[in-house]
């Protein structure tokens, strides 16, 4: 298996709403993040884990709030989101933190906060 | 700061024109560049990385350290290379993507 997978595909929530987003990966890769990326923008790195600890938070507001139960396994918790978090969140993964090895991205979950 | 430049949001070329889509980039040490590609309804992919200096489906990229630059180029432009682009950058060391903001490339028959 060779591929990143994420669900929901797409997900809509109200501001007071507590969802979670998942990221499943089993190439046996170490490092996974999450990025948001906005529309007609590029991605933006939100959260780095490697060996199932956070080794990069970009300042994000702590109403994302990341998990990695296992090394196979990335979830995105959200909760009390506003309209502008609106966005696809992208998860990918690597083989680990080198900056020689290839990221693989998941498809996204687009999430519209209403 | 790190930033990546690509300043054309578009690039509209013929079939068999050559192709060459634009990356500078500011960064204090010495940084590892990329090329992602995203084709219609799939997911982003790497397409090249300058220190494996290898040709990916004909694309390649010279990394020019005096002028800061790392373009794409391709000699002869095919229509399943329409795509959106994106020049990336991360430090040696460690990886932490920045991207730039991307050329959407259109090859028309």
């Amino acid at each position: 298996d060779t591929e990143v997978t994420q669900t929901p595909k797409h997900l809509v929530m109200g501001m007071t709403n507590k969802k979670s987003l998942k990221c499943e990966q089993h190439m046996g890769h170490r490092a996974m993040y999450w990025y948001k990326q906005k529309a007609k923008k590029p991605p933006e790195l939100m959260f780095v884990y490697s060996y199932e600890k956070l080794s990069i938070n970009e300042s994000v507001p702590s109403r994302f709030s990341p998990e990695c139960p296992n090394s196979s396994l990335l979830n995105l918790h959200l909760h009390a989101l506003q309209p502008e978090d609106s966005a696809l969140y992208l998860c990918a993964s690597s083989q680990g933190l080198v900056a020689s090895y290839e990221q693989y991205f998941g498809p996204g979950t687009r999430l519209t906060v209403t | 700061a790190q930033r990546v430049t690509q300043p054309e949001k578009l690039l509209s070329v013929f079939k068999g024109a050559p192709v060459e889509l634009k990356c500078n980039y500011s960064y204090s040490g010495s940084p590892e560049l990329f090329w992602y590609v995203q084709y219609s309804r799939q997911r982003l992919q790497l397409l090249l990385r300058h220190i494996s200096r290898e040709s990916i489906k004909g694309f390649t990229a010279d990394l020019n350290k005096g002028e800061t630059s790392f373009h794409l180029k391709k000699p002869f432009a095919q229509e399943e290379d329409s795509a959106m682009y994106y020049c990336a950058l991360t430090n040696t060391g460690f990886q932490k993507l920045v991207f730039g903001t991307g050329t959407r490339l259109l090859v028309s028959p």
